[in-house]
């Protein structure tokens, strides 16, 4: 099945570092979001992006969409503990949404 | 304001055995969703409802079984668990048509031995 290709796969950073990671795919998509899901939790949303070029911040947390709309990013400033996750981006066309491989953060205080 | 509630929370089979996953919703949500999560891969859907009455494949249906029982629950079945279905299964619901209201549940954790 399809597939986006989401790097890096784990992160080990220190608190107060910055973090950048993205996705890739052979498919244009009309829309990416960007999960973050807890240990023993399901994924929640952080940012939805719809157009292409589109740049959206949620705090500390800013989402881009690529120009081609075959890829994004999503960069964390500042890192703090609770940033402790993984992240999944997902690209959505029509009525399909597909799920990136995740992205593992670690931070240590 | 539970949200979208999956019981069990942890599972173990053995192969051959059968059981049901349920999912239920509070949200008042028509669409709603499998998902199966396996290391190093993204969520996968399983099958989705549409809304109530309908039930559809996803991409990675075979080896299971889904029932609309209502509005707010839709479950998922092994009719007989193989060590390939080991997994952490999620349940999301979602509002309308937009992609970005897809809530998810907490996960049941599923090992077939």
């Amino acid at each position: 099945g399809q597939q986006l290709n989401q790097s890096p796969q784990s992160m080990f950073i220190q608190e107060g570092e910055d973090v950048s990671m993205n996705c890739t795919s052979s498919s244009i998509f009309n829309t990416w979001l960007w999960y973050k899901q807890d240990p023993g939790e399901g994924p929640v949303l952080l940012i939805a992006l719809y157009k292409a070029g589109e740049l959206t911040s949620n705090g500390r947390l800013t989402a881009q969409f690529g120009i081609t709309r075959k890829d994004s990013f999503l960069n964390i400033s500042a890192s703090i503990p609770s940033d402790v996750g993984i992240y999944f981006c997902a690209g959505g066309a029509t009525n399909k949404l597909i799920f990136g491989t995740g992205t593992l953060l670690a931070v240590q205080p | 304001n539970a949200g979208v509630t999956q019981t069990p929370k942890f599972q173990v089979l053995k192969t051959g055995q059968s059981m049901t996953l349920q999912c239920a919703q509070d949200m008042n949500h028509n669409s709603m969703y499998w998902y199966r999560q396996d290391p190093g891969m993204g969520l996968r859907l399983i099958y989705y409802s549409a809304s109530e009455g309908t039930t559809d494949k996803g991409e990675v249906p075979n080896g299971y079984n889904v029932s609309r029982l209502n509005k707010r629950e839709f479950s998922l079945r092994l009719e007989s668990a193989a060590p390939s279905q080991t997994s952490v299964y999620f349940c999301a619901t979602r509002a309308g048509t937009e992609m970005k209201k897809l809530f998810f549940g907490s996960g049941t954790q599923l090992s077939v031995l």
